[in-house]
């Protein structure tokens, strides 16, 4: 079975400082890696994804996430952050393979960014 | 730019009362998805429809939930006779395909069910 887990529920940084939210998976098979983004009383848009490829993925509003098997891990920085950044982030993992197409989610991390 | 929309953003209903909850999804996507989110847990999948039958649905999706797409543009989710722990916003998603680059799923922006 999938699962994903979100360390902190809540991070705070200042404007300008660098972003870092943790995600780490558990999949018995090579995942599809996202993180979402939800800004108050929005839905939830795609950041970035991970698939095949290339482990270091790049995403929008400077975004960027880093998989990496080893560890099981799959964080998102960005290195400045800015104000419009504060939103709730979600990890998700998914199935590649078969008909299993259904998103695991963790529990999401609210970031607030300071001025 | 295409999106996902959904209608009403917030329900509100009695204890044992039916709802559906509408989306239209993205014109030429053909996989949807409903997926909810209780408050203060994590989002939780319901189930996927492809090709007008359920393709895969959680242990939520008990005998009180069905999902139709009862023409070319809505996917619609019932609840049938709604209970106190039924409230959590409701997100439906769509996406072009299943694998790969094409399953990647697009969300709207929700339905707020609250049950009294």
């Amino acid at each position: 079975a999938q699962s994903v887990t979100q360390l902190g529920s809540h991070v705070s940084v200042s404007e300008g400082a660098l972003v870092l939210l943790r995600c780490n998976y558990s999949s018995s098979v090579p995942p599809y890696l996202f993180w979402y983004v939800q800004y108050p009383n929005q839905g939830l848009q795609l950041l970035l994804k991970y698939t095949t490829g290339a482990t270091l993925v790049k995403g929008i509003n400077g975004f960027e996430a880093e998989f990496k098997k080893s560890e099981t891990s799959f964080h998102l920085t960005k290195p400045s952050a800015h104000m419009s950044d504060a939103a709730e982030y979600f990890c998700a993992v998914r199935n590649n393979a078969g008909n299993n197409r259904k998103l695991i989610w963790g529990l999401g991390t609210s970031l607030a960014v300071n001025p | 730019e295409p999106e996902v929309t959904q209608t009403p953003s917030h329900q509100v209903t009695q204890m044992g009362q039916e709802v559906i909850l509408r989306c239209v999804p993205i014109s030429n996507h053909l996989y949807f998805y409903w997926y909810r989110q209780i408050l203060g847990q994590k989002v939780e999948f319901l189930v996927s429809f492809y090709n007008n039958e359920i393709s895969e649905k959680s242990e939520i999706f008990d005998d009180q939930f069905s999902v139709e797409r009862p023409d070319g543009s809505n996917f619609t989710l019932k609840i049938r006779s709604t209970k106190l722990e039924d409230s959590a916003m409701y997100f439906c998603a769509s996406s072009i395909g299943s694998g790969g680059s094409t399953g990647e799923q697009y969300f709207g922006p929700g339905t707020r069910l609250t049950v009294t």
